[in-house]
């Protein structure tokens, strides 16, 4: 059975940072792109960026670039991101999950809180 | 990286057929053939109910179809369920390499 499961979600104040993983079983990670979407409270999915096999291609939503990472550890199965200068309008529910262009599989989700 | 149009909802009557659009422009809806559809449930992950325009993974219904004309994508559900009752989320690859979802629409069976 595939299982995605996120951690790291927390509360955090305005400019600090946070580092979400994904843990991936069920599926060899090193062979998909896998991404990370986001959901504010009450809103709607948002792609957030998404990183290619061997993490040679990144990609970012214009409201993150410069202030997120994506990286991966194809030997420990897992997908990370790194969230700098963190702002309110971050807070959301952050889902990983396989693939680039759909996504088959997604994690649980982990709640990242930004408030003083 | 506009979001997608979608209508906000939706209803339909148990049994009957609800189609729900999704609009978007030639650099990412019309230029690809990369529109996937999600359903979402309150408290729950997304589901992918339709893959690259038509195409259903393993396990959905053949009661969810998918077709695109121009910049706009739909989703028709035929035979609607109880359980049908969710959100449904499109989304699609850009010219720039990104993804792009949806507002959202929120079906209601009545």
């Amino acid at each position: 059975e595939v299982q995605l499961v996120e951690s790291g979600g927390g509360l955090v104040q305005p400019g600090g940072s946070l580092r979400l993983s994904c843990a991936a079983s069920g599926l060899t990670l090193s062979s998909y792109w896998m991404s990370w979407i986001r959901q504010a409270p009450g809103k709607g999915l948002e792609w957030v960026a998404t990183i290619k096999q061997d993490g040679s291609e990144k990609y970012f939503v214009d409201s993150v670039k410069g202030r997120f990472t994506i990286s991966r550890d194809n030997a420990k199965n897992s997908l990370y991101l790194q969230m700098n200068r963190l702002r309110d309008e971050d807070t959301a529910v952050y889902y990983c999950a396989k693939g680039a262009t759909s996504s088959n599989y997604w994690g649980q989700g982990t709640l990242v809180t930004v408030s003083s | 990286q506009s979001a997608l149009t979608q209508p906000a909802s939706v209803s339909g009557s148990p049994g009957q057929s609800i189609t729900i659009s999704c609009t978007g422009t030639s650099s990412d809806v019309g230029g690809y053939k990369y529109v996937s559809w999600y359903q979402q449930h309150p408290g729950k992950a997304p589901k992918l109910m339709i893959y690259e325009v038509t195409n259903r993974p393993s396990g959905v219904p053949d009661r969810f179809s998918g077709s695109k004309s121009g910049n706009t994508a739909s989703l028709t559900i035929s035979g609607l369920q109880a359980e049908d009752e969710a959100d449904y989320y499109c989304s699609s690859y850009t010219s720039s390499s990104t993804t792009v979802f949806g507002g959202g629409t929120k079906l209601t069976v009545l």
